[in-house]
């Protein structure tokens, strides 16, 4: 059982379609963080909101949007990927304490045609 | 700034064999260490931390992991491997300039039978 809930779970998209991933947390956390995971390569954070608040952003290209609209709740929003964004994407949640663990969600399987 | 090694990309090893994954981390400031596991089409799941006290820090599923400050290692042990302990493995350190945590490459344990 997890805390952290993202749909869809697998998406198939096309190189110029709109779509949007959702992540949703149910552990009180203030901080939510997105994630790309690509085979052969180490975990990459791509965004991190506390308190709302967007507080990183790791260069990723703006084809990525995310939105985190109230703490509870997390959107990646997609459009004009490119097939190198086929990955594993990720949503965390966590408190706002260095010495705390962060909880993932189960991710959503991203292919682009 | 803060970075984390995982000296093994995999290792594969025997039912009821033990088995240790190694870690080493590098920070200017007080860590706190961090492993997760992740099964196949699964996100992400805390293994054990270590935040303070006791070197030794005990987990779940019979994992425990051994803080040594001298050779910045906190490399993770169970004694009897099980086939469902084939899964991904992630050291992972946080530290006082921030609560973002910094993840390793990942070990990829096999259990054979």
């Amino acid at each position: 059982e997890t805390g952290v809930t993202q749909t869809p779970r697998h998406l198939v998209m096309g190189m110029t379609n709109k779509k949007s991933l959702k992540c949703e947390q149910h552990l009180g956390h203030n901080a939510m963080y997105w994630y790309k995971q690509s085979a052969k390569k180490p975990l990459e954070l791509m965004f991190v909101y506390s308190l709302e608040e967007r507080v990183e952003n790791n260069s990723v290209p703006s084809r990525f949007s995310p939105e985190c609209p109230n703490s509870s709740h997390l959107f990646l929003h997609l459009h004009t990927l490119q097939p190198e964004d086929s990955a594993l994407y990720l949503c965390a949640s966590s408190q706002v304490v260095v010495n705390q663990p962060q909880h993932f969600g189960d991710g959503t399987r991203l292919s682009i045609l | 700034a803060q970075s984390v090694t995982q000296l093994d990309s995999q290792v594969p090893v025997f039912e009821e064999a033990p088995v240790e994954l190694r870690c080493n981390y590098s920070s200017s400031v007080s860590v706190y260490l961090f492993w997760y596991v992740q099964y196949p089409n699964q996100g992400l799941q805390l293994l054990l931390k270590y935040l303070s006290g006791s070197t030794l820090v005990k987990g779940i599923n019979g994992f425990e992991a051994e803080f040594n400050k001298s050779q910045t290692s906190f490399h993770l042990r169970k004694p009897s491997v099980h086939i469902s302990d084939t899964a991904e493995y992630f050291c992972a350190v946080s530290g006082t300039g921030g609560f973002k945590t910094i993840f390793g490459a990942g070990t990829r344990l096999f259990v054979k039978a």
